[in-house]
């Protein structure tokens, strides 16, 4: 079964633009999260699509938005870009039952100059 | 709030010792708790995870950990650490079992040859 992929694997991006990441999960799977990883603030959950609806949500400017496709693929957009927001980003694929484990991807590098 | 605490940011072992990651989490309700290890430049893998069936959970790669409700712990261990267990290792809790995955800071191990 293939695991969850993410594309682009590296981003660079200028300050002031926006950029769409994308995920698609493992078959099967309805629940889709990103997250970022940083140096400084370690894995911060962004949020988490279900079956097309946002279920769970973080605490993240609304800069950052998401969306979920019919087939489980999720995209998550990030506007007006800051250098603060260079990070990994990761996604990850769980069935959504309570206590699923959480399948990760190899994540986004985006840099922001 | 759910959190989780990591003491420890590095921890070095040499080959074939004792591998004691520390992991202490804060839950208002039962928790769900995973331990989850990146390797450089990729994405988190899981190793084991605890959703109360049992209280010593086996993991891959011979990892395991133990849940203590009283000390609010769940540290990982492994009896003989190998070259490659050299990596990140990540503790993180759910509450109620959702998507949300609070992390720790992470510890890097490193195994001394």
């Amino acid at each position: 079964k293939a695991g969850v992929t993410q594309t682009p694997r590296y981003l660079i991006k200028t300050r002031g633009q926006q950029v769409t990441l994308s995920c698609s999960p493992i078959s099967g799977h309805r629940s889709v999260s990103w997250y970022q990883q940083t140096p400084g603030q370690g894995l911060q959950f962004l949020f988490e699509y279900f079956s097309e609806t946002q279920r769970n949500k973080g605490n993240f400017p609304g800069r950052f938005s998401g969306r979920q496709f019919s087939n489980s693929r999720s995209e998550m957009n990030v506007s007006t870009l800051e250098l603060g927001d260079s990070a990994l980003y990761l996604c990850a694929s769980s069935s959504g039952l309570a206590g699923d484990e959480q399948y990760f991807g190899p994540g986004t590098r985006l840099t922001v100059t | 709030a759910q959190s989780v605490t990591q003491l420890g940011s590095h921890v070095s072992v040499s080959e074939g010792a004792l591998v004691l990651l520390r992991c202490n989490y804060s839950s208002s309700v039962p928790p769900y708790l995973f331990w989850y290890v990146q390797y450089p430049n990729q994405g988190l893998q899981l190793l084991l995870k605890y959703t109360s069936a049992a209280t010593l959970v086996k993991g891959i790669n011979g990892f395991e950990a133990e849940f203590k409700k009283s000390e609010t712990s769940f540290h990982l261990t492994k009896p003989s650490a190998h070259m490659s267990d050299a990596a990140e290792y990540f503790c993180a809790v759910s509450e109620g079992g959702n998507e949300k995955l609070t992390f720790g800071t992470g510890t890097r191990l490193t195994i001394i040859p």
